[in-house]
């Protein structure tokens, strides 16, 4: 079974365009998280689904990110207006349903967007 | 904020040598898992130890706990070139799998 699936892997924008990122989680996992990684944060989760409805987008920086998931084989990450402290590697995450596993998170490779 | 703080930052060791790394926590928690990054991939889940476990091995990795101390320590055997790349601690305070907070990461490499 494929793993994790993001697009794009490399995102290059300018400040001011709106982005959207890409994830099509492991097949029968029910769970989807959305993480930012930048080197002065590190590793922060920003919202995660249960069964495509958002439980919790806590870690959601501000207004200009918006996060949907609707169906249980995809998911974006929109950011608009985009700004230069937007520059991160973005990943997504998936798991089973907590009657299997349930501690263990499948990352995707990641999106690495610069903003310019 | 990080809820785990990993010491060293990073470490450089020999093939053959035992690599170790800590990490630091601040509330209390129902399960620490760790987690391997090589580098421009994602991260892959090693091993989990829940708070009422003192001591837990997986292949070459050991991991302890320590609650009263909110510490843990991730061993790595006799390392190879292969084990180079981030380690880090994820604290589940819910114990329900998702609201996991990452530490810095310790990265290792391990020199052929």
């Amino acid at each position: 079974d494929a793993g994790v699936i993001q697009s794009p892997r490399h995102e290059v924008t300018e400040m001011g365009q709106e982005v959207t990122l890409r994830c099509k989680p492991i097949s029968g996992h029910d769970y989807l998280f959305w993480y930012r990684q930048t080197m002065m944060r590190g590793l922060e989760l920003l919202i995660y689904f249960n069964n495509n409805v958002p439980i919790d987008d806590s870690g959601m920086p501000e207004d200009r990110f918006s996060a949907k998931m609707p169906n249980a084989s995809f998911s974006t990450l929109k950011i608009q207006p985009s700004e230069p402290r937007d520059s991160a590697v973005y990943f997504c995450a998936s798991r089973l349903p907590g009657t299997k596993r349930p501690y263990e998170q499948y990352f995707g490779p990641g999106t690495r967007l610069t903003v310019t | 904020s990080q809820q785990g703080e990993e010491d060293p930052q990073a470490l450089s060791i020999q093939e053959g040598e035992n690599a170790t790394m800590n990490c630091s926590y601040k509330t209390s928690i129902n399960n620490l898992q760790w987690y391997r990054q090589n580098s421009g991939r994602g991260l892959v889940h090693l091993i989990l130890i829940r708070s009422n476990e003192r001591e837990k091995h997986s292949g070459r990795l050991r991991v302890t706990l320590d609650t009263s101390k909110k510490s843990s320590s991730l061993l790595i055997t006799a390392s190879r070139a292969a084990d180079t790349a981030s380690y880090f601690c994820a604290t589940d305070p819910n114990n329900a799998g998702n609201m996991l907070t990452f530490g810095g990461g310790t990265r290792l490499m391990v020199k052929p």
